[in-house]
């Protein structure tokens, strides 16, 4: 069965400030995605990134980075001096390709808030 | 290029009544799920067609959802009859698949409330 856990519920933190959002998945496939979307307050689903289970290296993206570790089934997201506007909910997924399934499954979301 | 786009974006009805949700995916993309987010489960696939045929239904709820894909850009999710518990966000999303899986891009939602 794959699982991803997202144990940080809520975080807050001071303009500026760096955060690191985790994420730990499960999953028996040698293949498999995984990835993070964005839901800010209005609601949408935003896709931020998509990494294959073969590319161990980091991503860097502006303000965001991914730390993506096979080891320890990670895969955490930074985002470096933090704004208001990344005030949002954050998931994690992971996409298994066994079978050719496409199936997402998605933590529970960590969601950040950033005061001014 | 538009999004996935989900009609319609907010919708009350009253229990036992039959709810239609649509979607239009992102054109050139062949598969195409639905998903529904709640505070107590989040975000749970209910099913997914590729190529307008459906793959996975294994997360629709029981008997009362269905889903089709007439044709590659439309598919629509019906409930009937609606009960109380049906209240939650439904997203659609699209993405194209190949030889690898690609990122699913998600509509805005639709926001369905059952009294």
């Amino acid at each position: 069965a794959q699982k991803v856990t997202q144990a940080q519920t809520e975080i807050s933190v001071v303009e500026k400030e760096d955060v690191t959002l985790d994420c730990v998945y499960e999953t028996r496939d040698t293949t498999y995605y995984l990835f993070w979307y964005k839901q800010p307050p209005s609601g949408e689903l935003v896709f931020l990134i998509r990494r294959n289970s073969f590319d161990e290296q980091n991503e860097i993206s502006g303000r965001y980075s991914w730390n993506f570790q096979k080891s320890t089934s990670s895969f955490n997201f930074t985002i470096t001096a933090s704004q208001v506007v990344d005030s949002a909910v954050y998931f994690c997924a992971l996409s298994s390709t066994q079978g050719g399934s496409e199936k997402l499954v998605f933590g529970k979301g960590t969601k950040l808030t950033v005061n001014p | 290029d538009a999004g996935v786009i989900q009609s319609p974006r907010h919708e009350v009805t009253e229990m036992g009544q039959e709810v239609t949700l649509r979607c239009k995916p992102i054109s050139g993309h062949n598969s195409l799920f639905w998903y529904r987010q709640t505070m107590m489960r989040g975000l749970e696939l209910l099913i997914y067609f590729n190529n307008n045929v459906p793959i996975d239904d294994s997360g629709m709820p029981e008997d009362r959802f269905s889903a089709k894909m007439p044709n590659a850009s439309f598919s629509t999710l019906k409930i009937q009859p609606s009960e109380p518990r049906d209240s939650a966000v439904y997203f659609c999303a699209s993405s194209f698949k190949g030889t690898r899986t690609y990122e699913q891009y998600f509509g805005p939602g639709t926001r369905l409330t059952v009294t």
